[in-house]
């Protein structure tokens, strides 16, 4: 089945440690996107991809960082400069098209700090 | 940017019940999407409506580009339907989207 696989699902980080989150998708969706959601907000963008090998900040983006090397894959990394991490992440892809596209969500990943 | 407001905040409705969810925004657009967020967090696509009308068994939505809002109905609501409901809408000329804060509905059997 096409769809958008995020893993794991729940995540632990120490203080002062980097986590990765994964991120793939098998629909061939040229667009992919990270968000944030804390506990009874709406979603906030953290960064977005629209073609291999280039992506653009979002609202959130200080202390987080990503890569696109793989059309498929679209991993967020949570570095120890991001104080407050503790909070559900989504990641997200779409088509690019000439106007904008459905997008599609994976079922999320819970960051806790220990 | 563009803005989202979502009305109600919160909703109790008795099963059976029928209900209609408001999002308001702040400037021309040509996309809007409707999402349901179950309790476990999952993000389902209800609809991609940049205008006019469409359904869904008992959902229902419109949007009224002109005017700049959009409308969730659900009728003969069911204890599934529980969980939050949020609209987006893409930025100006660009494909990420922005999101309400969600209208958080219960029913009640």
């Amino acid at each position: 089945d096409g769809g958008i696989t995020q893993s794991p699902k729940y995540l632990f980080r120490k203080e002062g440690q980097n986590v990765t989150l994964s991120c793939e998708q098998n629909l061939n969706h040229d667009a992919m996107y990270w968000y944030r959601q804390d506990p009874g907000q709406g979603l906030r963008l953290i960064y977005y991809s629209q073609i291999v090998n280039d992506f653009q900040k979002g609202d959130i983006a200080e202390g987080y960082s990503v890569s696109r090397e793989k059309k498929e894959s679209f991993p967020l990394t949570v570095t120890s400069a991001q104080k407050n991490p503790t909070a559900f992440y989504l990641c997200a892809s779409s088509i690019v098209g000439l106007f904008n596209q459905p997008q599609h969500f994976g079922d999320g990943t819970r960051l806790s700090i220990l | 940017g563009i803005q989202v407001e979502q009305s109600p905040p919160d909703l109790i409705l008795q099963e059976g019940a029928n209900s209609t969810l408001r999002c308001n925004f702040s400037d021309s657009v040509n996309n809007l999407q409707w999402f349901h967020q179950n309790p476990w967090g999952q993000l389902i696509n209800l609809f991609y409506i940049p205008s006019g009308t469409k359904q869904n068994g008992r959902l229902s939505a419109t949007t009224v580009a002109t005017e700049r809002y959009s409308l969730l109905y659900i009728s003969s609501s069911q204890t599934t339907d529980s969980g939050v409901y949020f609209c987006a809408v893409p930025r100006l000329g660009n494909t990420p989207l922005v999101f309400g804060k969600g209208t958080r509905l219960s029913v009640i059997a």
